[in-house]
């Protein structure tokens, strides 16, 4: 079990830019989520997926960011026109269901670190 | 939305006593709560969860108490060692929203002396 994986490790964009990160929930979870990581405002969910289909956006910045998970296998967070303060780790957890109910652990990947110059 | 306050920033221990973090949630529909770790340079893991049917719950030098009537639940790190200094994390789910997605604390960074 490889656990979560998420590429790049590391990612520095001009401001303006795109940038797209990727994560590979681990096989059998159902549900992914996003977070994003930074010293002052610490871990803030971004957005959540259950079985591929997008379950709450809430804590997505709504105008430049966007997620997808075209398979069971990967998701993509995307921000276009990247701004000095995105900057941050974006961290993918899945975590599975049985039994007809969904668990509360989550298991997190290494996390994209995002710089935006 | 459920907001998790998480009260201590820094906890500096000798090696063989005890930390102890605090959080206190808003929420009294909550009934999770899981703490995580995070080691330097490092990703999150799951260390020990607690659910509302029970005020008590340890796992080897990990101890999770809930005081439900206080809305507060704590972790102790018993005999700490070395590998315990690391950045701990109380989170509690968000409810009245679909799904299990987390509120986290602020974090606690925790260093163990020699």
């Amino acid at each position: 079990n490889a656990g979560v994986i998420q590429t790049p490790r590391h990612k520095v964009t001009g401001k303006g830019q795109e940038a797209t990160l990727w994560c590979e929930p681990i096989s059998g979870h159902s549900a992914v989520f996003w977070y994003r990581q930074t010293i002052v405002q610490g871990l803030e969910f971004l957005t959540y997926f259950r079985n591929q289909a997008p379950i709450d956006d809430s804590g997505m910045p709504k105008e430049r960011f966007s997620a997808q998970m075209p398979n069971q296998s990967h998701s993509t967070l995307k921000i276009q026109s990247t701004q000095p303060q995105d900057s941050a780790v974006y961290l993918c957890a899945s975590s599975f269901r049985t039994g007809g109910r969904s668990s509360y652990e989550q298991y997190f990947g290494p996390g994209t670190r995002l710089t935006v110059l | 939305g459920e907001k998790v306050e998480q009260h201590e920033s820094t906890l500096s221990v000798r090696e063989g006593d005890s930390a102890v973090i605090n959080c206190t949630y808003t929420d009294t529909a909550s009934s999770y709560f899981p703490w995580y770790k995070q080691e330097a340079g490092k990703s999150l893991h799951f260390v020990i969860d607690i659910r509302s049917n029970v005020d008590r719950k340890q796992s080897q030098r990990l101890i999770v108490l809930l005081d439900k009537k206080a809305k507060r639940f704590s972790l102790h790190i018993t005999a700490t060692q070395p590998e315990d200094s690391a950045i701990y994390f109380c989170a509690a789910p968000m409810t009245n929203s679909a799904g299990n997605k987390l509120t986290f604390g602020i974090g606690t960074r925790v260093l163990v002396r020699p």
